[in-house]
């Protein structure tokens, strides 16, 4: 399979604990993208890589939110201290470079904080 | 800031009624892209504008990108209990150095027989 692949698929956790969630891109991908979305929401931007590069954050992740992209390859997503607010689909997505490229989205990571 | 909003937030039709969905921006856009997702799924890409006044039909779908390039719309003729999922517009918005794929609010169908 040679789509973009997300683990774990799901994650229960308890508040105040630390996750770290995984993306593979689409390998000749650079950009890749991390999203969050809620029931009946569009998926809401977070973050975004141009190979390792982290161009922007959006202003309204907390602190608590980190991402990496190492060696431009796969990257991760680490909330910690969670909160029950958390709780979402966490959505990967990977394109090659340009405006005019599609985005191709994994399965998600959903996230539950009890 | 930049934002791209949908209308309406939901549709329920029944089985060969019309559909449409409709994307706006406060931006002019270089493109937009459309992306369907069903339910319990992930958002599938469906299709990209790119000129001005550009439409683009796949079967039953329309797609229609304004003259201005700050809105586009989505028309479904004669839908199925197939076209069921939620329906988004996404543009890619110039932050300075790059861009970010900016996706709506999203509009969800509800089809019945």
């Amino acid at each position: 399979d040679t789509g973009v692949s997300q683990n774990p698929r799901h994650k229960i956790t308890k508040r105040g604990q630390n996750v770290t969630f995984r993306c593979d891109p689409i390998s000749e991908h650079n950009r890749l993208y991390w999203y969050r979305q809620t029931l009946g929401q569009g998926p809401e931007f977070l973050t975004y890589f141009q190979n390792e590069a982290q161009l922007e954050k959006s202003r309204l992740l907390s602190d608590r939110f980190s991402a990496e992209r190492p060696k431009g390859s796969f990257s991760t997503l680490e909330i910690q201290r969670t909160e029950q607010g958390d709780s979402a689909m966490y959505l990967c997505a990977s394109r090659k470079t340009g405006d005019y490229t599609e985005a191709f989205f994994g399965q998600g990571t959903r996230l539950t904080v009890v | 800031g930049q934002q791209v909003m949908q209308i309406p937030q939901y549709q329920h039709v029944q089985e060969g009624e019309d559909f449409t969905t409709y994307c706006n921006s406060s931006t002019t856009l270089s493109n937009i892209q459309w992306y369907k997702q069903r339910p319990g799924g992930h958002p599938v890409f469906l299709i990209q504008l790119v000129k001005s006044g550009e439409v683009k039909k796949q079967k039953r779908l329309t797609f229609q990108f304004g003259e201005a390039k700050k809105n586009s719309s989505l028309h479904i003729t004669a839908t199925q209990t197939t076209d069921v999922g939620t329906y988004f517009c996404a543009a890619s918005l110039n932050t300075g150095t790059a861009s970010k794929l900016t996706f709506g609010t999203g509009t969800r169908l509800q089809v019945t027989l």
